[in-house]
């Protein structure tokens, strides 16, 4: 199964840079995905790890670490529209490697302030 | 090119009820995922559908079924409905072996169960 932690809420002010946070107990990973969800809406994926280090996408990066179980997601130059859920999930292979699924977290809100 | 499509967008029922919901997969796509997200969590996989067949299936019970058509769009049908099964039901499409590829999800059929 899969245990996966991230902070429930964190506020942060426009401009500025935002890290969230997530830490996974898995028994089978095969990458780490994050996915930014606004209220009512789909969840879009903004990114995804399966190696360790770092991934950048625009104003977006993404951390993993697989010994540590440990992932970030920073978001800089901080915007209103950024407001949102901000989702990790971990992808748990089966089947031989040809089917997946995804496991989520609750959830990191965001709400950017002016 | 069409994303994930469901339907309906908004439904209500009363407890005892059945309820069938739909979704066609992004193009390109053969493996269609459906899960469910309470308000406030993060979404929890209910089963997936790969050539017609329920390939993996998540920690709920029979009342929830599915099935995959030929043209690859699905259906989720849940029987004896409960106040619980209230939710924010998504379907999400992929394709097989596109291992690094995201789950892509439609805008959900939000369900009330009164």
């Amino acid at each position: 199964g899969q245990n996966i932690d991230q902070p429930t809420e964190m506020t942060a002010t426009e401009g500025a840079i935002v890290q969230i946070n997530c830490t996974y107990q898995t028994s089978g990973f095969n990458g780490l995905f994050w996915y930014q969800q606004h209220a009512g809406e789909a969840p879009t994926f903004l990114s995804y790890n399966v190696l360790d280090g770092l991934e950048e996408k625009g104003r977006f990066s993404s951390f993993l670490s697989r010994s540590k179980g440990y992932s970030y997601l920073l978001l800089k130059e901080l915007q209103m529209k950024d407001s949102a859920s901000y989702l990790c999930a971990v992808r748990d292979m089966a089947w031989g490697g040809n089917d997946y699924k995804l496991s989520f977290g609750a959830g990191t809100t965001v709400t950017v302030r002016a | 090119d069409a994303g994930v499509t469901q339907s309906p967008t908004h439904l209500i029922k009363t407890r005892g009820q059945q309820v069938t919901l739909r979704c066609s997969p992004k193009s390109g796509h053969d493996t269609v995922s459906w899960y469910q997200q309470a308000l406030g969590q993060g979404p929890q996989f209910i089963f997936q559908y790969y050539e017609e067949e329920e390939r993996q299936r998540g920690n709920f019970p029979d009342r929830f079924s599915g099935h995959q058509f030929p043209n690859y769009s699905s259906e989720l049908n849940v029987n004896a409905l409960l106040l619980g099964d209230s939710a924010l039901y998504l379907c999400a499409s992929s394709r097989q072996g596109a291992h690094r590829s995201p789950l892509h999800f439609g805008n959900g059929t939000r369900l009330t169960v009164t």
